[in-house]
């Protein structure tokens, strides 16, 4: 009966590989968002999504394609990774656009290239 | 400068004390402020939620919003081992509507030691 579930958990892969992230939350929200957190915690929004269409799309490389199939899923796609995109990914949902409703997160997917 | 500023820590305490846990923020159009806790190897999950200036309570936490100062805490009192975890603190700007998303601080690790 996880909230806002992710998979993988753990993913140690090569530069240059492709990557996808799956997120899937059974809290009937219709908003949902990608974070990055790096290695000093810092969490920054990447994405986020209401009832499918993208309304928060940050500066990240192009490289990162979200899509959400519908309002409980929400994936992120990354092609040629790097270094850099070492981090934990988070994925969360709330209900409502506005940042001031709460926000529910899963238990990220910690990334690692190698 | 980042919009909001927190001291990352880590913050070591002994069981029962006061803890004190602060964030400035430089965008006065702030209106929501949030503390999110975020233990080892999880998602953060909100904890406070105050809109705009003054207090809130809520069993031992206790979350002050000083706009003028632009300054916010977080104070926890009798404070236990169970504590220990980063505290993130988050805001946003009031909703209305399209693009808005909450900023998050650094965070601060806490450590409360029996």
């Amino acid at each position: 009966d996880t909230a806002v579930s992710q998979t993988p958990k753990y993913l140690v892969t090569q530069m240059g590989n492709d990557k996808s992230i799956k997120c899937e939350q059974n809290l009937g929200h219709d908003t949902m968002y990608w974070y990055k957190q790096d290695s000093k915690k810092f969490l920054k929004i990447m994405f986020s999504y209401n009832n499918k269409e993208l309304i928060i799309n940050e500066t990240v490389p192009n490289r990162f394609s979200p899509k959400s199939p519908d309002k409980a899923h929400l994936n992120l796609h990354i092609n040629s990774l790097e270094l850099g995109d070492s981090a934990v990914y988070f994925c969360a949902s709330s209900q409502g656009q506005g940042a001031y409703n709460e926000q529910f997160f899963g238990p990220g997917t910690r990334l690692t290239v190698l | 400068q980042k919009e909001v500023e927190q001291d990352p820590g880590p913050l070591s305490v002994p069981e029962g004390a006061i803890v004190s846990l602060n964030c400035t923020y430089s965008n006065s159009a702030f209106q929501y402020f949030m503390w999110y806790r975020q233990y080892s190897r999880k998602g953060p999950e909100l904890l406070m939620y105050t809109y705009s200036s003054g207090n809130k309570e809520d069993g031992r936490f206790t979350a002050q919003v000083d706009k003028s100062s632009k300054y916010i805490s977080l104070f926890i009192r009798d404070s236990q081992p169970s504590d220990s975890a980063t505290y993130l603190c988050a805001m946003s700007e009031r909703w209305s509507g399209g693009y808005n998303k909450l900023i998050f601080g650094a965070g601060t690790r806490l450590a409360v030691h029996p």
